[in-house]
């Protein structure tokens, strides 16, 4: 398996607190995303980074903020929780800029927001 | 905006029937194509790719994909599924001219009853 590590692996919180979810990668891949998973929708994506401090909105951004200070992290904020961020995270990497490669994805992280 | 469409959101199947499950993918240009399979409980693991040449992909465990570039579409081919088999399976797609931004369909439930 690719080196992904997604912390933490599940979390319960309250609405309007704030989460942050952590990928961490010792692939050294350029791509990082973030992708929320629920039943019907497959996974849509949040944001991606491209290189460090390069990041841009996916389908479904809003709500979410994301940080790329070093190759290897990829951090997911969740500034206000709400019920609706209730779902599973994702994180994958990818390494050339023109696709022809796979994503990798880490295991996953349950967030529930109560 | 790109979408990738997959068709059938459940399937059921007995063992050793065949299968094949829709994609079709929404904007024009180059493209790299992928399958993915998550078994229960587990992250998505790499089925197949498509890059360029020729449009009959195979791929892990007796998966194939057709590229059919004038139909836009993607499909995924197995000609005897096994109980084993039962899973959610994603087509993605990333435009070979963007930052490699991987968009997923929506999913498809494969069941398979021995």
């Amino acid at each position: 398996d690719a080196g992904i590590t997604q912390s933490p692996r599940h979390k319960v919180t309250e609405t309007g607190t704030p989460v942050t979810l952590r990928c961490h990668q010792t692939e050294n891949h350029r791509y990082m995303y973030w992708y929320r998973q629920d039943p019907g929708h497959g996974l849509r994506l949040i944001h991606y980074s491209y290189g460090v401090k390069d990041t841009d909105k996916g389908e479904v951004s809003d709500g979410y903020s994301v940080s790329r200070s070093k190759t290897e992290d990829f951090l997911l904020t969740l500034e206000s929780a709400t019920s609706s961020q209730t779902s599973v995270y994702f994180c994958a990497i990818s390494e050339t800029d023109r696709g022809n490669t796979e994503a990798f994805f880490g295991q996953g992280t349950r967030l529930t927001v109560v | 905006a790109q979408s990738v469409s997959q068709h059938n959101h459940h399937v059921i199947l007995s063992e050793a029937a065949s299968l094949e499950l829709g994609c079709n993918y929404s904007y024009g240009g180059t493209v790299n194509l992928f399958w993915y399979v998550q078994y229960p409980g587990q992250h998505l693991q790499l089925l197949l790719k498509y890059f360029s040449g020729d449009p009959l992909v195979k791929g892990i465990k007796g998966f194939e994909a057709e590229f059919i570039k004038s139909k836009f579409s993607f499909n995924l081919r197995k000609p005897s599924v096994q109980w084993s088999d039962t899973a959610e399976y994603f087509c993605a797609v990333v435009r070979s001219s963007n930052t490699g931004k991987l968009i997923f369909g929506q999913g498809t439930t494969l069941q398979v009853k021995p």
